[in-house]
């Protein structure tokens, strides 16, 4: 099965950053990558699928890139409701693996 | 508006059983593949189980192949897991997922998700 790898685990930032997260598949999974954002107690949200389509209602300040191999989250401008955990998906073929999960501080 | 809501977890010892459920309702049931999808307490995300929209074809994570059964009743929009041999790392809150396009197996991912529903396995 193909894995999922992220880095970094974590990371901590200032509001009006911009923050890049990546994520690296072990084999190539064309443009079927997608990415949730998790906070505290909640279900996991699509933040952007395709690798770089964003989701409905989702702000612009999110963004998708990459693909077969290597994918990059980035936040344009980091603000205080994006504080929580960010995991990239793969679903070219079952398994849908995710990445084990990076978490954002501000 | 789609909505997803599970139910059938609590406490179970280690070797028994339970069943979910998913009741889901907003959309054509029957279109979409769904899945369950798990989390351990402080851990990350874990796919888990999926179902074809007709129902046809089921897959699983390796981890629970030959202990977990997934089905569907389109005439109650309804998702199940039967959980059997459940193990203490089975504890976790499942959550089940729709498949955010009509597509093949595996070919999709989630854009809308239940609450959870927590299982604890423990003796």
């Amino acid at each position: 099965d193909i894995q999922m790898t992220q880095s970094p685990s974590s990371l901590s930032a200032s509001v009006g950053d911009r923050v890049t997260i990546t994520c690296r598949a072990s084999q190539g999974v064309g443009n079927y990558l997608a990415w949730y954002q998790q906070k505290p107690g909640k279900a996991p949200k699509l933040l952007i699928y395709a690798a770089s389509t964003l989701q409905s209602g989702v702000p612009s300040r999110f963004s998708g890139s990459g693909s077969g191999t290597d994918f990059t989250l980035t936040i344009s401008s980091l603000q205080p409701e994006d504080v929580a955990t960010y995991y990239c998906q793969k679903y070219n073929s079952a398994p849908q693996t995710f990445g084990q999960g990076t978490k954002v501080e501000v | 508006e789609v909505q997803l809501l599970e139910s059938g977890g609590g406490l179970e010892q280690p070797g028994g059983s339970l069943r979910l459920s998913c009741a889901a309702s907003g959309f054509t049931f029957s279109s979409y593949g769904m899945s369950w999808v798990r989390q351990a307490p402080g851990k990350g995300l874990e796919w888990v189980s999926g179902i074809s929209g007709s129902g046809s074809s089921t897959y699983y994570a390796d981890s629970v192949k030959g202990r977990f059964t997934v089905s569907r009743d389109s005439s109650k929009n309804t998702l199940y897991l039967q959980m059997n041999s459940l193990r203490a790392e089975d504890s976790a809150v499942y959550y089940c997922a729709k498949a955010s396009r009509i597509a093949p197996a595996g070919k999709y991912c989630f854009d809308d998700w239940g609450q959870g529903t927590l299982v604890t396995v423990s003796s």
